[in-house]
């Protein structure tokens, strides 16, 4: 079984500093990792995932992410953000299977970027 | 670009009341989850679809819940009778290759 640890419930931060999301995970299986978006009231929208190969993946709206496998983390970074990046933030993790398996997702950390 | 569709956007119900929810995945894609999102939590799974078959309803409340894909393509969860506890945003996702799963846009539920 796997479960998705995410370090911090909120990360308030200014606009055009860089920002990082932690994210943990653990699983006795490799697994495929990801993280996801969500804008109030709406669905989650994917950032990036790590599916195999470089550890540094990078993702849309200037996201990146390293894979660590060692310390079984898998943290999400921004050099500068902006107020649109205000949002909820997912980290997941699936199992590697061909048919696609289920995401474990993590319990969220709302990101609020200020003027 | 292709989306998921799911409808309705939000529903208020009472208690007791039966509840339903449609989502239309990605054209060719022939897995369907339908997650569960209570509010400050991440989603969980309630069932998963390959074509028309359950996968994975482990976590589906079965006295209460149903979920069908007849054909292998749309697909309906349903709650009888709705209680408080189950007011939540319902997710769709579906998939074709590998695990990028794609997002509808989710039912809001709001049980009164």
């Amino acid at each position: 079984a796997q479960s998705v640890t995410q370090l911090d419930s909120q990360v308030p931060v200014f606009e055009e500093a860089p920002v990082e999301l932690r994210c943990n995970y653990s699983s006795s299986v490799s697994v495929y990792l990801f993280w996801y978006v969500q804008y109030p009231n709406q669905g989650l929208q994917l950032l990036l995932k790590y599916l195999s190969g470089s550890t540094l993946v990078k993702g849309i709206n200037g996201f990146e992410a390293e894979f660590n496998k060692s310390q079984t983390s898998f943290h999400l970074r921004k050099p500068s953000v902006h107020i649109s990046d205000t949002a909820e933030y997912f980290c997941a993790v699936s199992d590697q299977t061909l048919e696609g398996g289920k995401l474990i997702f993590g319990q969220g950390t709302e990101l609020s970027v200020k003027p | 670009e292709a989306e998921v569709a799911q409808s309705p956007r939000y529903k208020i119900t009472e208690k007791s009341q039966a509840v339903a929810f449609w989502c239309d995945p990605i054209s060719g894609h022939a897995t369907l989850y339908w997650y569960r999102q209570i509010l400050g939590q991440g989603p969980e799974l309630l069932v998963q679809f390959q074509d028309e078959s359950v996968v994975d309803d482990s976590q589906l409340p079965k006295d209460r819940f149903s979920a069908e894909r007849l054909k292998g393509v749309d697909s309906t969860l349903k709650i009888q009778p709705a209680e408080l506890g189950d007011s939540a945003m319902y997710l769709c996702a579906s998939n074709r290759v590998g695990n990028e799963q794609f997002f509808g846009p989710g039912t809001r539920l709001t049980v009164l």
